[in-house]
């Protein structure tokens, strides 16, 4: 089965612009999270879905980011303007609702650069 | 609320030497508690997991063992190898139905021949 899966892996593009990642979740999963990890930081919780809805989003920085998850298999983080202090790696999870013990499947990320 | 604390890297140790990552939770209620393992340009990956007190999870030669009077949860290894370095992440469920986690903020692994 396939896993988790984001895109681009590496995205480079100076402040001020429109920035958006992507997700595809592991087929059949209920909950989706958007994580950024920055050393300074670690692991941050940004936002999560389940069955599509967005359930809490109080880890999304400012105004300037935004998520949505129009159906079961695609989810964007958007970032609009972007600044170079969200420069981070940016990871997208699915678990497969279990009542608190599933583990989370992490895609391999997109590397944020904002010049 | 909940919390989880562990210790503070980077850990450095030669090949084949005894690994201890402490891991301490602050928890309501009945969590689950995890293991997970990132390896350099991956996303996390879990290792192992236990759901109740006194359960022991185990993987790939790690291990730990769920104890609720300590509030615990330490990761062992007998025997690391290069292939073991990677950064090493502690999380606690929060029972909830959407699987959301607490992450503890990672300890760093370096094991050299």
């Amino acid at each position: 089965d396939a896993g988790v899966i984001q895109s681009p892996r590496h995205e480079v593009t100076e402040m001020g612009q429109e920035v958006t990642l992507r997700c595809k979740p592991i087929s059949g999963h209920n909950s989706l999270f958007w994580y950024r990890q920055t050393m300074m930081r670690g692991l941050e919780l940004l936002i999560y879905f389940n069955n599509n809805v967005p359930i809490d989003d109080s880890g999304m920085p400012e105004d300037r980011f935004s998520a949505k998850m129009p159906n079961a298999s695609f989810s964007t983080l958007k970032i609009q303007p972007s600044e170079p202090r969200d420069s981070a790696v940016y990871f997208c999870a699915s678990s497969d609702e279990g009542g608190g013990n599933q583990p989370q499947h992490f895609g391999d990320g997109t590397r944020l650069s904002i010049l | 609320g909940n919390s989880v604390t562990q210790m503070e890297g980077p850990v450095t140790l030669s090949e084949e030497a005894f690994l201890t990552i402490n891991c301490t939770y602050t928890a309501t209620g009945y969590p689950s508690l995890f293991w997970y393992v990132q390896y350099p340009g991956e996303g996390l990956q879990l290792l192992l997991k236990a759901t109740k007190a006194d359960d022991k999870g185990s993987n790939k030669g790690f291990e730990a063992t769920y104890r609720k009077e300590t509030t615990s949860f330490h990761l062992e290894k007998g025997s690391v190898q290069v292939s073991d370095s990677a950064v090493y992440f502690c999380a606690l469920s929060e029972g909830t139905s959407y699987d959301k986690v607490i992450f503890g903020p990672g300890t760093s692994l370096s094991v050299i021949p």
